[in-house]
This record gives C-alpha cells, structure tokens and sequence, in this order.
C-alpha cells in the first residue's frame, strides 16, 4: 500500500543534540511538507519541498534544516539552535500534477521530546 | 496573506446530539481551496473533503455535511448524531492559487463526545 511513513514514532534529544527525523513515501508525490504541532497552536510549517535538490523555509524553520536528495525522502534535523523542540512531529506529501486541489497526505507523526 | 480561524477551541456534546465546526477564512486570492482534516488520538490527519472556490454547492456524506458560504468566508462542518469515534481535533485548512503552496491550518477544534 502506498503511504507515508515516519520514523521513529517516539525520540529522545538530550540538550545539545541534534537529531533527525525520518520521512518516506511511496506516492510519487513531488511536494513535501514538515509541520510542528503544539497543544493548542494547530500545525505550523517547518519546511517544505516541491523538487529534488530545493526547500523552502515555512513560517518556524529557525533550529531545523532539511535535505531532499531523493524524491521519496525527506528527513528533517532538529539541531541543537532549537531550544524548545519538544513537540509532534507530521511530514506530508501531496503531488503537484494535476488540480491545485489535491490535498495533503499525512503521516502518523513523530513526537519529540527532550530528556 | 491566508488565515483560517477556528474561534472553538474545544466541544463537548452528548452522543447522538448535533455540532456544528465553525471554519472562517481569509484570502485575497480569486481561487482558493478549502480543506477539513481528522486527527483521531491516535495522531494522524486524515483528510475530510475538500472544497473549491468556485464550487458553492454544499456537500452531505453520511453523518457529516459541510455549508460553504462565499459571502461569509465560512466553510462549517456539521456532525448529525454524533459518535463517541467522532471525538478528535478536527482542522480546517486554506490553499490560495498562488502556486502550489502548502496548506494554512487553523488551530483545529476539539471535539469530544460523550456516551
């Protein structure tokens, strides 16, 4: 079945790590998006990619960097610049073929939290 | 600049009662699409339905229906004799037709439905 899968479910930073966040899908969707989701603030953007080799910051992407040398893969890294990551983590996917209205696929999210 | 705004922050209601979601936007965009999202305790967003700019006619599926009206920028989501497994977040979300940018959240309304 087709999907997005994150990894891992749970992570532990200690203070001063960095620490990287998995996402892969197997849609062929070209965009991909990180969002951060806190208690009571909804899902705000990280990053986002629309092609292979280019991202774009979203609206809190100080303390995160992202890569996307494939198409299917695109891991976000928490650094240590980020002082307050404790939250859950969703990675989306969605194609840009076609109608501007597809909507965005999800996956199950990773929750981060500093020991 | 887009904005949804979800002025419920959370709900209860006793089983088999009626809710309504309320969901206001703002766009400068001529065309834009209007999304909802379910996010069940388990974490992951599942998409709901999806609306176009141009298309005002409301949509009935099951139990849940949706009334979009341009005139208001409201796109509300009502639940019909609702279910403990409706409880969750759920969220409205904007796309403008500036390019294919990523999804605007609310801050989601959570709903919880009491047996």
């Amino acid at each position: 079945d087709g999907g997005i899968t994150q990894s891992p479910k749970y992570l532990f930073r200690k203070e001063g790590q960095n620490v990287t966040l998995s996402c892969e899908q197997n849609l062929n969707h070209d965009a991909m998006y990180w969002y951060r989701q806190d208690p009571g603030q909804g899902l705000r953007l990280i990053y986002y990619s629309q092609i292979v080799n280019d991202f774009q910051k979203g609206d809190i992407a100080e303390g995160y960097s992202v890569s996307r040398e494939k198409k299917e893969s695109f891991p976000l890294t928490v650094t240590s610049a980020q002082k307050n990551p404790t939250a859950f983590y969703l990675c989306a996917s969605r194609p840009l073929q076609g109608a501007r209205n597809q909507p965005q696929h999800f996956g199950d999210g990773t929750r981060l939290s500093i020991l | 600049a887009q904005k949804v705004t979800q002025a419920q922050t959370e709900i209860s209601v006793v089983e088999k009662e009626d809710v309504t979601l309320d969901c206001v936007y703002e766009t400068r965009d001529t065309t834009y699409y209007l999304f909802w999202y379910k996010q069940p305790p388990s974490g992951e967003l599942v998409f709901l339905i999806r609306r176009n700019s141009f298309d005002e006619q409301n949509e009935i599926s099951g139990r849940y229906s949706w009334n979009f009206q341009k005139s208001t920028s409201s796109f509300n989501f009502t639940i019909t004799a609702s279910q403990v497994v409706d409880s969750a977040v759920y969220f409205c979300a904007l796309r403008g037709n500036s390019g294919n940018t990523p999804l605007v959240f609310g801050k989601g309304t959570r709903l919880s439905v009491i047996a």
